[in-house]
Parts: C-alpha cells; structure tokens; sequence
C-alpha cells in the first residue's frame, strides 16, 4: 500500500515570497490533516479536511495560509506571504476514521513532509 | 495543549527493552491510546494504539494500567535504528471535533 506522498520534501524562499505544498493521501482515505513542526516541537495541526470539507482551521493563520482539498483527493497548503517564522517542516498526513460500539478509531498516517526555510 | 505527560529524555542499551512511560489522567474512557515515533528527517510513524487491554504487535507492546491513567510504550530489543522521538497521544476534544495533540515526546537514545 503506497503511503501519504508530499512533494516538494524541500524548499527554500524569502520572506514575503509564495509556497505552495501538495499532498496526496493514502488511497480511501477521507480524512486529511496538514500539520506543521518547528524545530525541536511536536506536531501542530493546521487543518482538517473530510473529503473536500474543512472540518477544523481554528489554528490555520488565515491571513496568509490557505489549504484546499478540491476533488476529496489531493491537497495543497500554500503560505502567501511567508514569514520567517514559517520556517518549519510541513506534515501530511491522512486516515480512515472507524466508529464502533462508542468507540472512534483514527489512524493517521504521516507523509515524509516538506521542510521549509524563509530567508 | 497535550494531555499526555513524558520524560524528555531516555538513554537504553543495544539489545535491551526499552520502557516508555506516558501519563494521561485524563483520559476519557472511550479513548484510545496512540504511539508514534519520529526519525530524524521523516514523518512521524505510527506504531501502535491500545483502549484498555494490552497489545502487541511486531513493532512494540503497550501495557495499559487498569484505571487506563498511564501506559507504558516497550521495545522488547531496541536498536540503534529504533533512536526517535516518541510520542504518546490522546485525542483531544474540542468545539471542532476530536483530533490529536502532540506534546513534545520523549527522545530516545539507543547506545551501542
């Protein structure tokens, strides 16, 4: 089973360029997260898409990150102007959410991520 | 923020196992309990998730204490390959929906 595919895996800017990242998610899967992670940090989930619906962006800095999932498929997070505090590394991931007597199981698969620097 | 407490730091031997504590007082009791590790350079990776029994798979154990408050993540023989980042997880409830929350983890170190 292929995994959780991102590309770039790196990418250099200056601050106030543009960046674009793609990702496409284990096939079937309908949830699909981008996370990102600063250096020495865990994790920090940016959004959440169901199919091609956003279920949480509470902590996407909306004034210059957008993320979009058209077909239910791919996605694309994109950092219009970046900052140099964007500098981190960009996780995908995806996951098969089961439900089942009271219980909700959800798996997340990660890709290898994007690692970005803003100069 | 987490709602999972881990040492920062943990140093095992070659060959030895190597016993990963995570507390999570909180934890409702229809919530799993997830393991991630994260290599160097790479995504984080899943290894295994437990409700209240205990589980075993070829990657690692995971005991489970009986009021479900702590756990503890064991590779039976840690390598030099098994050196990570060790993350332990509990979903986190909110107005949004349920989604994971990643503290800082323990690293381990695997010596020669």
């Amino acid at each position: 089973e292929a995994g959780v595919a991102q590309s770039p895996r790196y990418k250099i800017i200056e601050k106030r360029q543009s960046v674009a990242f793609w990702c496409n998610p284990i096939s079937g899967h309908a949830t699909l997260y981008w996370y990102q992670q600063i250096l020495g940090q865990g994790p920090k989930l940016l959004i959440q898409f169901q199919n091609n619906g956003v279920v949480d962006d509470s902590q996407l800095p909306k004034d210059r990150f957008s993320a979009e999932r058209l077909k239910g498929v791919d996605s694309t997070l994109k950092i219009q102007p970046a900052k140099l505090e964007d500098s981190a590394v960009y996780l995908c991931a995806s996951s098969l959410i089961s439900i089942g007597q009271g219980l909700v199981k959800n798996i997340q698969y990660f890709g290898a991520g994007t690692r970005l620097s803003v100069l | 923020d987490a709602k999972t407490t881990q040492p920062t730091s943990m140093d095992c031997a070659e060959g030895r196992a190597a016993n990963l504590p995570c507390n999570h007082s909180t934890i409702s009791g229809n919530e799993y309990v997830y393991w991630y590790r994260q290599i160097h350079s790479q995504g984080p990776q899943y290894i295994i998730h437990g409700l209240k029994n205990n589980e075993t798979n070829e990657m690692a154990s995971l005991i489970i204490t009986e009021d479900r408050k702590s756990s503890t993540l064991i590779l039976p023989h840690a390598t030099l390959r098994d050196t990570a980042v060790y993350y332990c997880i509990v979903r986190v409830r909110d107005n949004y929906g349920q989604n994971f929350v990643f503290g800082p983890g323990t690293r381990l170190s695997v010596l020669p």
